[in-house]
């Protein structure tokens, strides 16, 4: 089946305009994440919506990102004012509900490719 | 605040076998996580524990110890395909990972 599809690939914009980066999860999957990654570090963790609210938005740097998935399944990344320091690849991820930890399983986080963002 | 400790680098022969430790510091602890990640390539789940003890994968194992904050990842019969990164993360909630920096793996023939 279809796995977690973002897009674009990749985004190259100039310092100061805005950007949209999209989320496809998973088909039924109601909780998904956005991640981002800098060369050589791990995923940091931005924000976990549950359905089409935003359950968990304390990784978010800064009030210039904002995210939505009005409709509970594609998600938006929106980052306005871009910066040199948001070059990064920024990761979604979806699972098949939220919580890391159901019943004593793991509710596993199927990750997209990725969206490699260059801000000029 | 959440803090993790990895190895940034293992180098291991085709065959073998190889462990990679982590150790973390966090307010809140549901589980600690593997996931692989291939250069250029979007993070795949490799094991989870919640629990002390070592689940078995495969190939992979994972032990957890809550008490010593220590946890490691265990490749067995290593093959050229399992060079890639290796990230340990702890869920210090239920809704969030917490990732390390990374380990990378390379396997020599």
């Amino acid at each position: 089946g279809a796995g977690v599809s973002q897009t674009p690939s990749n985004k190259v914009t100039e310092k100061g305009k805005y950007v949209e980066l999209r989320c496809d999860p998973i088909s039924g999957h109601t909780a998904l994440y956005w991640y981002r990654q800098s060369l050589g570090q791990g995923p940091e963790f931005l924000i976990y919506f549950q359905g089409t609210g935003a359950a968990d938005d304390s990784g978010l740097p800064n009030d210039r990102f904002f995210a939505v998935r009005p409709e509970g399944s594609v998600s938006t990344l929106k980052i306005q004012r871009t910066e040199r320091g948001d070059s990064a690849v920024y990761l979604c991820a979806s699972s098949l509900r939220g919580g890391g930890r159901i019943e004593g399983s793991y509710n596993e986080q199927f990750f997209g490719p990725g969206t490699r963002l260059t801000v000029l | 605040g959440q803090s993790l400790e990895q190895p940034s680098e293992v180098t291991a022969v085709e065959g073998a076998i190889v462990q990679i430790n982590c150790t973390y510091q966090t307010s809140g602890f549901y589980g600690l996580s593997w996931y692989q990640q291939h250069d250029g390539g979007a993070p795949t789940f490799l094991s989870y524990n919640a629990l002390d003890g070592l689940e078995e994968t495969g190939r992979f194992s994972s032990f957890l110890s809550r008490s010593d904050s220590y946890g490691y990842l265990l490749l067995q019969e290593l093959q050229m395909k399992d060079s890639a990164s290796y990230f340990c993360a702890v869920s210090p909630g239920a809704n969030n990972l917490f990732f390390g920096t990374g380990t990378r793996l390379t396997v020599i023939p």
